[in-house]
């Protein structure tokens, strides 16, 4: 079974722009959480998606943004780029079973540099 | 591409030894608690997971211990391997955060030939 992958991997941004990550979860996986790691900061949540809902959202500006599809496939969203979210996104996926605290199984990542 | 922080704990230990990786974790709710191994340009790959009702758990080479009086997880692996040269992150997960994973900070585990 093939792992997450997540599109594209390496990205170059300038300050204020925007830019879409893609995440296509495990087969089967309908449940997709998104984390940002830096540095100084290290793994921190962004959001989880669940049947094209957001379930939970951690604490980052609404510039941070994101959806789920109907395929389990999700995109995050950054708006208004700045130059500390020089960052690597991972994005995890998990089945979703209701109630139930599931093993959440990473992707390889997305290198976003701000410029 | 390297993923993690420049200040990282190090544990250095010879081919063979035995290594223990330790955590506090802070939420005394958190009943979920996992191990990820990540390398370099790699996302963070599940080791080993624990729930709160159980206080050791062996997996192949692997053993997670959990002292939930000292909110205290620690990761311990025999005959280390250079393969096993990497980040080590412990997580933790309460049943009332979903499945918002916090993690730890990270150990940068060096294993030497």
């Amino acid at each position: 079974k093939a792992g997450v992958t997540q599109t594209p991997r390496y990205l170059i941004k300038t300050r204020g722009q925007q830019v879409t990550l893609s995440c296509s979860p495990i087969s089967g996986h309908r449940s997709v959480s998104w984390y940002q790691q830096t540095p100084g900061q290290g793994l921190q949540f962004l959001f989880e998606y669940f049947s094209e809902t957001q379930r939970n959202k951690g604490n980052f500006p609404g510039r941070f943004s994101g959806r789920q599809f109907s395929n389990s496939r999700s995109e995050m969203n950054v708006s208004t780029l700045e130059l500390g979210d020089s960052a690597l996104y991972l994005c995890a996926s998990r089945i979703g079973l209701a109630g139930a605290q599931e093993t959440q199984y990473f992707g390889p990542g997305t290198r976003l540099l701000v410029l | 591409g390297e993923s993690v922080g420049l200040h990282l704990p190090t544990l250095s230990v010879q081919e063979g030894d035995n290594s223990i990786i330790n955590c506090a974790y802070s939420n005394s709710a958190s009943d979920y608690f996992i191990w990820y191994k990540q390398e370099s340009g790699k996302g963070p790959q599940f080791i080993i997971d624990i729930r709160s009702n159980m206080d050791k758990r062996q997996g192949q080479r692997v053993t997670v211990l959990l002292n939930k009086t000292v909110k205290h997880l620690s990761l311990q692996i025999a005959a280390t391997q250079p393969g096993d040269s990497a980040v080590y992150f412990c997580a933790e997960n309460s049943y009332n955060a979903g499945n918002m994973l916090t993690f730890g900070g990270g150990t940068r585990l060096m294993v030497k030939p």
